[in-house]
């Protein structure tokens, strides 16, 4: 069966102390591999994702992630973390053979960032 | 940025009876979809709408849902007869041809 599976409920870090936040991955085929994040009272919104290529993605704020094939990873990292990158973290995984946004997601990761 | 916008943010219905969940999805995107998120429970995927039809849906979408793009603008979805296990924060999203989705904020549907 595919999944996501997110290993921390929560993960705390100090400001400006790098972040991970981690994610492995159980999928027939090659995976389509995506983090999202959710403030409170808002959507998902689109973080990165990881089709092809090269195994380390940029995304937005400044966030990446490394596609690890022979750990079935792709965690998410930040050099530097902000307060405001306080919020709920989503690892995500497209069904193999699904359409588009078929997404198989895990529980979720809530990231505390303390001045 | 421009935003997917759902309405209502809340919902309460009585069991048996029918709800709507509407969305305004960005405007030209052309893949649309909702998801559900049970409290305390992961986000899962519902159904997949393209072309003005469903291209995917899971197993939870039974024949209580259906969705709609009934204008050029709005996607509602459906639930016929509510039970209270359909009680949910439901998520539209819409995307371009790039496997980028744009949620919305959510409808806390609340059966009782």
């Amino acid at each position: 069966a595919q999944s996501v599976a997110q290993p921390e409920d929560q993960v705390n870090v100090a400001e400006g102390n790098p972040l991970t936040v981690k994610c492995t991955y159980s999928v027939s085929g090659n995976p389509y591999l995506f983090w999202y994040v959710q403030y409170p009272n808002r959507g998902l919104q689109f973080l990165l994702k990881y089709i092809t290529g090269d195994n380390l993605v940029k995304g937005s704020y400044g966030f990446e992630a490394e596609f690890n094939k022979s750990q079935t990873s792709f965690h998410l990292k930040k050099p530097s973390a902000l307060v405001s990158d306080s919020a709920l973290y989503f690892c995500a995984v497209r069904v193999y053979g699904g359409s588009q946004g078929n997404l198989i997601f895990g529980k979720g990761t809530k990231l505390s960032v303390k001045p | 940025e421009p935003e997917v916008t759902q309405t209502p943010s809340h919902q309460v219905t009585q069991m048996g009876q029918e709800v709507i969940l509407r969305c305004v999805p960005i405007s030209n995107h052309l893949y649309f979809y909702w998801y559900r998120q049970i409290l305390g429970q992961k986000v899962e995927f519902l159904v997949s709408f393209y072309n003005n039809e469903i291209s995917e849906k899971s197993e939870i979408f039974d024949d209580q849902f259906s969705v709609e793009r009934p204008d050029g603008s709005n996607f509602t979805l459906k639930i016929r007869s509510t039970k209270l296990e359909d009680s949910a924060m439901y998520f539209c999203a819409s995307s371009a041809n790039n496997e980028k989705l744009f949620f919305g904020s959510g409808t806390q549907l609340s059966v009782l």
